[in-house]
């Protein structure tokens, strides 16, 4: 079964370094998302991504975040500086399309900020 | 304040014993559901969903209900399994050209053997 996979599973990173999560979407979606999870808390959408542009962000998706598909499988999530509250589970979610299509998780990157 | 970190309602049940798992959504306009299971340290794993225009729909176990009138949504499991002890988190789609899933707060489902 297909499923959606992210790399690393674990970033240690120090405050106001760069860091890059990178997940690798269900090969015939379209749309691709970013969600977090801080400890304990719920799951947050950040940005949804479809045509090679962002089709709609949160308001926690700041200037410091920015995603990408370098090619044509994998789809990334970069922050540019981050922040001690930056620290959380980032997971990467696709679906076929169109507005009621069940959105699949991969197994998420634990993102911890020093 | 900002929220320094949930705390779960729980579910406990006896392994064999039917489960049922409610959520009250935030938006009467909403169009679409989801059930999610999630285990420790693991991403969100689509459990079934049900579009608004249903009040009702069925897989493998699991039975999704949804009452517009009160913005509630159950998720029943039936025969629970230790392994389905997980947290459980139902996610709503807002209706018009938003994508994006705004989740609910989670039940911890424990499951005795």
């Amino acid at each position: 079964e297909p499923e959606v996979t992210q790399t690393p599973s674990h970033q240690v990173t120090q405050m106001g370094q760069e860091v890059i999560l990178r997940c690798v979407p269900i090969s015939n979606h379209l749309y691709f998302y970013w969600y977090r999870q801080i400890l304990g808390q719920k799951v947050e959408f950040l940005v949804s991504f479809y045509n090679n542009e962002i089709s709609e962000k949160s308001e926690i998706f700041d200037d410091q975040f920015s995603v990408e598909r370098p090619d044509g499988s994998n789809f990334t999530l970069k922050i540019r500086s981050t922040k001690l509250e930056d620290s959380a589970m980032y997971f990467c979610a696709s679906s076929t399309g169109t507005s009621a299509d069940t959105q699949y998780f991969g197994p998420g990157t634990r993102l911890t900020v020093l | 304040g900002e929220s320094v970190g949930l705390h779960l309602p729980t579910l406990s049940v006896q392994e064999g014993d039917n489960s049922i798992i409610n959520c009250a959504y935030s938006n009467s306009a909403s169009d679409y559901f989801i059930w999610y299971k999630q285990e420790s340290g693991k991403g969100p794993q689509f459990i079934i969903d049900i579009r608004s225009n249903m009040d009702k729909r069925q897989g493998q176990r699991v039975t999704v209900l949804l009452n517009k009138t009160v913005k509630h949504l159950s998720l029943q499991i039936a025969a629970t399994q230790p392994g389905d002890s997980a947290v459980y988190f139902c996610a709503e789609k807002f209706g018009g050209a938003t994508n994006k899933l705004i989740f609910g707060t989670g039940t911890l489902l424990a499951v005795q053997p």
